[in-house]
């Protein structure tokens, strides 16, 4: 049964730093990796979808890495800012059947003034 | 326009209710899925529909009925919850059901009395 771990849980950081989130995966079968991004009390929002066949997705400020192999992701913020707050989860679909998703307990980050 | 919108954004029911939730999505997809978030926790998957079928029920009790009118609209029918139900009850689509990025709707907080 594949299981997704993210490090650290939480997360507090001045605002300008630059900042890496870690998503770990113990299943190397995935179809693609996902990471989205939760305010409190609301849905989801999709950051990057990185296919398992490509090493890396930018959008923004935002690079999220993915080594398969290793079962591995991070997701890196540059020049972080209050309004990146959030909880940020990671996920990983399978490579065969139905995307069901499989959800990390996520990073719950806080960037101060 | 990738939106998912849910209704209502709220609901309190009794255990001897019935209450139904709404989700809509104008992007085309075929794919629709329902989630539960408990507090501080990822969301779990309940159901997938892929092409207005139901494809996977995780499980879910049969006091949870979900429902596919056409591709556009996913309903949740609810009846003799428990309070442990309480929780942020998510839905998402996506093109297709297989490895394509979901986009969640914001989420209904239920809350059973």
């Amino acid at each position: 049964k594949q299981e997704v771990t993210q490090i650290p849980a939480a997360l507090s950081v001045p605002e300008g730093e630059n900042l890496v989130l870690n998503c770990s995966f113990t299943d190397s079968a995935i179809y693609n990796l996902q990471w989205f991004r939760q305010d409190p009390g609301k849905g989801l929002t999709s950051l990057l979808l990185i296919q398992s066949s490509q090493r890396e997705q930018t959008s923004g400020r935002l690079n999220a890495s993915l080594d398969k192999s290793s079962g591995r992701s991070t997701l890196y913020i540059a020049a972080s800012q209050p309004g990146d707050s959030a909880t940020y989860l990671c996920a990983v679909s399978p490579n065969s059947g139905y995307s069901t998703l499989t959800f990390g307990k996520g990073t719950m980050l806080l960037v101060s003034p | 326009d990738t939106e998912v919108t849910q209704t209502p954004k709220h609901l309190v029911m009794g255990m001897t209710n019935k209450k139904s939730l709404k989700c809509e999505q104008h992007m085309g997809h075929r794919a629709m899925y329902w989630y539960k978030q408990k507090a501080k926790k990822p969301p779990e998957l309940m159901f997938v529909y892929s092409y207005e079928k139901l494809s996977i029920n995780e499980s879910v009790p049969s006091r949870f009925s979900p429902e596919c009118p056409n591709s556009s609209l996913l309903n949740l029918h609810l009846h003799a919850l428990q309070p442990e139900d309480s929780a942020l009850y998510l839905c998402a689509s996506s093109l297709s059901a297989f490895g394509d990025t979901q986009y969640f709707g914001p989420g209904t907080r239920l809350t059973v009395l």
